[in-house]
């Protein structure tokens, strides 16, 4: 089973830019979530998307979005790239429901705004 | 407030050295504690999952072990291939089911 593919794997912006990073999930998982990781703050939940629809939020800015499609594929969009946006952003995929729930993450899309 | 702390930030083992890692939570209602692996450049690859006090998992070198407080990773005669950042996560069944992960330790072992 091919596992969790994240499209670019890297990306150089400017200030004030905008961003698209794409996320494959494994076949047959629903939900979809997004972090972003930095060194200092480790692993931070953006959001979750389970069949199309935004299931949990984290406590990031509104130029944080995210989407997910009928076929499972997940984007996540930033507008208005800020220097503190540089960071690595990993997406997971989650097998099973509840109490049996995991997530199997992707290689990650390491952003650098310049 | 749900919260995951892992100690220490990094450890540095002699090839052979047994240790553990830990991994203390707070959170409302657990529903499980997982442990990845994340080598430098790529995603966390999934190791455990814990759902309740008591239990026990293993895989090679590793074995993880949760009490209602806290988590340990104990690592057995490490190799130098163990060598990686350890993450621990929490999922919280009163927020959710939202994923909560603490900032991990960084495994050197040196041959």
């Amino acid at each position: 089973k091919a596992g969790v593919t994240q499209t670019p794997r890297y990306l150089i912006k400017t200030r004030g830019q905008q961003v698209t990073l794409s996320c494959s999930p494994i076949s047959g998982h629903r939900s979809v979530s997004w972090y972003q990781q930095t060194p200092g703050q480790g692993l931070q939940f953006l959001f979750e998307y389970f069949s199309e629809t935004q299931r949990n939020k984290g406590n990031f800015p509104g130029r944080f979005s995210g989407r997910q499609f009928s076929n499972s594929r997940s984007e996540m969009n930033v507008s208005t790239l800020e220097l503190g946006d540089s960071a690595l952003y990993l997406c997971a995929s989650h097998s099973g429901q509840g109490s049996e729930e995991t997530q199997y993450f992707g290689p990650g899309t390491r952003l650098l705004v310049l | 407030e749900d919260q995951v702390t892992q100690s220490p930030e990094a450890l540095r083992l002699q090839e052979g050295e047994s240790s553990s890692l830990n991994c203390s939570y707070t959170v409302s209602g657990l529903r499980g504690l997982f442990w990845y692996r994340q080598d430098p450049g790529k995603g966390p690859e999934f190791l455990f999952t814990l759902y309740s006090a008591g239990e026990e998992k293993e895989k090679e070198r590793l074995k993880a072990t949760l009490t209602k407080k806290e988590s340990f990773l104990h690592i057995t005669a490490p190799k130098p291939e163990d060598s990686a950042t350890y993450l621990c996560a929490v999922q919280a069944e009163l927020t959710g089911n939202q994923f909560y992960f603490g900032t991990g330790t960084s495994l050197t072992v040196i041959p």
